[in-house]
């Protein structure tokens, strides 16, 4: 069956815009995280949605950074007022359980570029 | 901030040798689970180990747990070229659903 897809695969902006990079999970997969990977680092942990809600949404670095997830099922992140520091990959996953219970599948990833 | 570390941080063998990484978190975890991951991009789950486990075997993979020492080492056997990748250790800590993830450690298996 189908994986976890994001699009774009790569985003180039400018400091200042704003963005939305979107993620559709694995369908049936109630829990959907999202993660961001900066060059030669270990993905770091910013949101996770079980069903609609944010359950936990700590890991979002400040206030221009938003995640929805309406239906359940895609997820969007959105970046307001973007720095050139937010440039990294940024990383979806789906799990039909939470984490401690079993493995995350991730998508490719979306490839952000502040300039 | 990461949780955990990946220690070698880089590792170059010749295909056919084993390949060991170790991993070492700072919290009392659910469980810890390991993934690849090549050029950068998505990550591929290898195999989970609860914290009431201590060893677990899947192919060539071989994944020890030490809870008293916060560490972890994956052990790949026979390795092959197709094995390079970066390798990722991920914690799920005691009541929180997400990963933590740790550093990483470079693999090169050379023909």
């Amino acid at each position: 069956g189908a994986g976890v897809s994001q699009t774009p695969s790569n985003k180039v902006t400018e400091k200042g815009k704003y963005v939305e990079l979107r993620c559709d999970p694995i369908s049936g997969h109630t829990a959907l995280y999202w993660y961001r990977q900066s060059l030669g680092q270990g993905p770091e942990f910013l949101i996770y949605f079980q069903g609609t809600g944010a359950a936990d949404d700590s890991g979002l670095p400040n206030d221009r950074f938003f995640a929805v997830r309406p239906e359940g099922s895609v997820s969007t992140l959105k970046i307001q007022r973007t720095e050139r520091g937010d440039s990294a990959v940024y990383l979806c996953a789906s799990s039909l359980l939470l984490a401690r219970y079993n493995e995350q599948f991730f998508g490719p990833g979306t490839r952000l570029t502040v300039l | 901030s990461q949780q955990g570390e990946e220690d070698p941080q880089a590792l170059s063998i010749q295909e056919g040798e084993n390949a060991t990484m170790n991993c070492s978190y700072k919290t009392s975890i659910n469980n810890l689970q390991w993934y690849r991951q090549n050029s950068g991009r998505g990550l591929v789950h290898l195999i989970l180990i609860r914290s009431n486990e201590r060893e677990k075997h899947s192919g060539r993979l071989r994944v020890t747990l030490d809870t008293s020492k916060k560490s972890s080492s994956l052990l790949i056997t026979a390795s092959r070229a197709a094995d390079t990748a970066s390798y990722f250790c991920a914690t799920v800590m005691t009541g929180a659903n997400n990963l933590f993830f740790g550093t990483g450690t470079r693999l090169t298996v050379i023909p």
